[in-house]
């Protein structure tokens, strides 16, 4: 059962373009919902987290939008750069253990 | 400084063996994790130990053992290694109590089963 549903599993941008990310999750005791942004021979590194209290948040070139009713979240990259390339992962995590569910995964490539 | 540091990077070994994998963190944190990538890129997690006690044991094979020997260091080791076990591992840590729970991740173990 995948509890966190991402797409697109890829994604293509031209430089200076937007690129978008959505998330859907299941269980609605999730409270915090982080992405993580992940460059290749790496580990996953946290890039930006909400929690369902607001429906946005902004940090720099990213967004994360919220919309607890529908239980969907977003990733919104704007002006996205080469730089930007990497594969990028929702979460979602509950309860003290905060453990983590991740979506599957999208692979964006920002062409130069 | 690197702040979650795992040994070996790479490991290759054949069908049967038995490895192991280290993890060491240098934040203070309370809170260890492991986690399977497949070759799919799909991040799950196997264990979680906090302060040294095994709170998250998800459904793996009794043939990984976490070992945790003390707050800082969390180890995995591996018996009988089969060609499904091919993927790349990665330990993380956190500190709870923390309004947000940022798990802080290696670099990762790729680990090829021949």
């Amino acid at each position: 059962q995948q509890q966190v549903k991402q797409s697109p599993q890829s994604l293509i941008v031209q430089k200076g373009g937007i690129s978008i990310i959505n998330c859907a999750y299941e269980n609605t005791a999730f409270d915090y919902f982080p992405w993580y942004q992940q460059f290749p021979g790496k580990g996953p590194a946290l890039l930006i987290a909400i929690r369902p209290d607001v429906s946005e948040k902004k940090e720099g070139r990213f967004t994360i939008s919220f919309n607890k009713s529908a239980k969907q979240f977003s990733l919104h990259i704007m002006d996205s750069q080469p730089g930007d390339s990497a594969t990028y992962f929702c979460a979602a995590s509950k309860g003290s253990a905060r453990q983590l569910t991740f979506g599957s995964g999208t692979q964006l490539t920002v062409l130069p | 400084d690197t702040a979650v540091s795992q040994t070996p990077k790479y490991l290759v070994t054949q069908m049967g063996n038995d490895k192991s994998i280290k993890c060491e963190q240098n934040l203070g944190h309370d809170t260890m994790y492991w986690y399977k990538q497949d070759s799919k890129k799909f991040l799950k997690i196997m264990f979680s130990y906090n302060n040294k006690e095994l709170i998250i044991n998800e459904t793996v094979p009794n043939r990984f053992s976490p070992k945790s020997p003390d707050k800082a260091h969390l180890n995995l080791h591996i018996n009988s290694l089969e060609l499904g076990d091919s993927a790349v591992y990665f330990c993380a840590s956190s500190q709870t109590g923390r309004t947000y729970n940022e798990q802080f991740f290696g670099p990762g173990t790729r680990l090829t089963v021949l």
